[in-house]
């Protein structure tokens, strides 16, 4: 298994510009999670997907941000117009969402953003 | 919603024991989480605890969960420097949402 895939891996890009980043969950997951990490405010949760459908997305900071998942095997995280505080690493994660048992969430290994 | 707070930095020496601790606002998580992040990765799963245990042993690494002062523990003996990391802890219920909150994660630097 290939684990969560995401792309780019590095992006830099100058502010105003438009953003996407690119998540393929594991196969067989229902539940996809997009999180950003700062150093100033750590791991935070922005949207999260079940069987293809938003569910809770009150981490989206603004409306400059969008999160689609048209499939169970792709979603994308757009930022537009980008500014310099938007600089962060974005990780995708997913997970199986089974009625009792734990829910182990597998994470990408994330996209480094830079906004000039 | 629920916080979940660490302290920010550990450092301790090679073959020590580490105890990284974690504190939680909200008792109804069911499942209590830790997870390595190294750098320039993204978050493994250590190891996870049910709500109705008070303590769980695999290997080098002892979790204790104390429910009536919501207080969750990571014990890893003889420190290594592959365990230089970040250390997070997280709750989450049990199936519904598959959300967890995640703490603002511990540095942990091992010195020889």
């Amino acid at each position: 298994d290939a684990g969560v895939i995401q792309s780019p891996r590095h992006e830099v890009t100058e502010m105003g510009q438009e953003v996407t980043l690119r998540c393929k969950p594991i196969s067989g997951h229902n539940s996809l999670f997009w999180y950003r990490q700062t150093m100033m405010r750590g791991l935070e949760l922005l949207i999260y997907f079940n069987n293809n459908v938003p569910i809770d997305d009150s981490g989206m900071p603004e409306d400059r941000f969008s999160a689609k998942m048209p499939n169970a095997s792709f979603s994308t995280l757009k930022i537009q117009p980008s500014e310099p505080r938007d600089s962060a690493v974005y990780f995708c994660a997913s997970s199986l969402r089974a009625s009792g048992g734990h829910n182990e969430q597998f994470f990408g290994p994330g996209t480094r953003l830079t906004v000039l | 919603g629920e916080d979940v707070e660490q302290s920010l930095f550990l450092s301790v020496r090679e073959g020590d024991s580490s105890v990284i601790n974690c504190t939680y606002t909200d008792s109804s998580s069911t499942y209590l989480y830790w997870y390595k992040q190294e750098p320039g990765a993204g978050l493994q799963l250590l190891t996870y605890i049910f709500s109705n245990m008070d303590m769980k042993q695999d290997q080098r690494l002892t979790v204790l969960l104390n429910k009536k002062d919501k207080h969750l523990s990571l014990r890893i003996a003889d420190t290594q420097t592959g365990d230089s990391a970040i250390y997070f802890c997280a709750g989450g219920l049990t199936g519904g949402g598959n959300k967890l909150t995640f703490g603002t994660g511990t540095q942990l630097k091992v010195e020889l």
